[in-house]
């Protein structure tokens, strides 16, 4: 079964203070992974797809990277602004309908 | 549109009673999705949809829960007898080809509480 693990639930950190969210993931065939930022009240907003282990993508203070079982997603100096819940989604090959298989989120507080 | 719409943003029903929600998504979208999210975890898929064809609907957790999409673009998820466990936030998501290795979009989620 697929599945999604991420850690820690919760984090705070002082403005500046550089970090990494970790996704921990079993699937049966990775199509892709996902990652997502949702603020509160608000539905996920898209962030990055990666597709296989060594693949990076970066966009402004964020950068994820993918191996072949967790994915990081690294916050370079961040800003008070970058406080979300950070939700990571893996998709896998079973199914073949494109569902995404979530973690629970890590919930980032960032202080000024 | 310029993103996935969803109406009501907000509902509150009473126990027992019938609820629609409502799902607009992005020009064009091929595949259209429902997931439920609880106060505090992750999105949990519900089902989804290629054109007006549902191709997996096993995440539905009831025969309480039924979802449409009768000409291939706005969506509808129907709870009926609503009960106090059915309360979270429904999503709506969308994406332009299968959905496989597409950017999927999320809507704002419909709020809704059972009483």
């Amino acid at each position: 079964e697929d599945q999604v693990t991420q850690s820690p639930e919760a984090l705070r950190l002082q403005e500046g203070e550089s970090s990494s969210l970790n996704c921990s993931y079993t699937v049966s065939g990775l199509r892709g992974l996902f990652w997502y930022r949702q603020d509160p009240g608000k539905g996920p907003e898209f962030l990055f797809t990666l597709y296989s282990a060594g693949e990076e993508k970066e966009k402004e203070r964020l950068k994820a990277t993918l191996t072949k079982k967790e994915s990081f997603l690294h916050i370079t100096a961040p800003k008070p602004e970058d406080s979300a819940t950070y939700l990571c989604a893996v998709q896998g090959y079973s199914g073949n309908t494109g569902k995404l298989i979530f973690g629970q989120g890590t919930t980032l507080q960032v202080k000024p | 549109g310029a993103g996935v719409s969803q109406s009501p943003r907000y509902k509150v029903a009473k126990r027992g009673q019938d609820v629609a929600l409502r799902c607009d998504p992005i020009s064009g979208h091929v595949s259209l999705f429902w997931y439920q999210q609880a106060l505090g975890q992750g999105p949990e898929f519900l089902t989804y949809f290629q054109n007006e064809a549902q191709l997996d609907k096993s995440g539905l957790p009831s025969d309480r829960f039924f979802a449409e999409r009768p000409e291939g673009s706005v969506s509808t998820l129907k709870i009926q007898r609503t009960q106090q466990e059915d309360s979270a936030v429904y999503l709506c998501a969308s994406s332009y080809g299968t959905g496989l290795s597409n950017t999927i979009y999320f809507g704002e989620g419909s709020w809704l509480t059972v009483v």
